[in-house]
């Protein structure tokens, strides 16, 4: 059964700085994962989606990593901002119509 | 587009009482999807359509959930009777081709609270 394991649960850091958010799945058979980004009392909204075949994917100042071997993906943000604060989750894609999604990682950028 | 609208925002009722929660996904989207989010269990795919036809309801809790999209624009969730541990923010979202070959768009969600 795959799963889809975020750490740390929160994180807390000040403007400015670049930051790497951590997802880890136990399943490498994955289709492609996704990245998106929770807002309090708001829908999901997609980030960046990575194809299995895929290394990385960059919008902005956001880049996602993918390796499917180790079973990891690494979401970097460069020069963190207030209006990045907001709750992450990743998820991967292994077939059949089912996101599988992590808990995600609450995201603080204090000015 | 306006995106994926659901109806209600926010919603409070009694435990033994019918909820109905309402989606319309993004004009030219095939697939539904009805999701749950807990603190608990974070976040659940109830069932999904493709072409308005309901392809997998595994994830529906028990016979007191129901779901229906009788046409490309409109879809239902249904709960009666509702409990207290109904209560959670129920997501719709919806994709052309799929949750995994294309970016899956979001609702803004229904709260449901079952006292």
């Amino acid at each position: 059964k795959q799963e889809v394991t975020q750490i740390p649960a929160a994180l807390s850091v000040p403007e400015g700085e670049n930051l790497v958010l951590n997802c880890s799945f136990t399943d490498s058979a994955i289709y492609n994962l996704q990245w998106f980004r929770q807002d309090p009392g708001k829908g999901l909204t997609s980030l960046l989606l990575i194809q299995s075949s895929q290394r990385e994917q960059t919008s902005g100042r956001l880049n996602a990593s993918l390796d499917k071997s180790s079973g990891r993906s690494t979401l970097y943000i460069a020069a963190s901002q207030p209006g990045d604060s907001a709750t992450y989750l990743c998820a991967v894609y292994p077939g059949a119509q089912k996101l599988v999604f992590g808990q995600g990682t609450r995201l603080t950028i204090n000015p | 587009d306006a995106g994926v609208i659901q109806s209600p925002r926010h919603e409070v009722t009694e435990m033994g009482q019918e909820v109905t929660l309402r989606c319309k996904p993004i004009s030219g989207h095939n697939s539904l999807f009805w999701y749950r989010q807990t603190m608990m269990r974070g976040l659940e795919l109830l069932i999904y359509f493709n072409n308005n036809v309901p392809i997998d309801d595994s994830g529906m809790p028990e016979d007191r959930f129901s779901a229906k999209m009788p046409n490309a624009s409109f879809s239902t969730l249904k709960i009666q009777p509702s409990e207290p541990r109904d209560s959670a923010v129920y997501f719709c979202a919806s994709s052309f081709g799929g949750a995994g070959a294309n970016v899956l768009t979001f609702g803004a969600g229904s709260r449901l609270t079952v006292l």
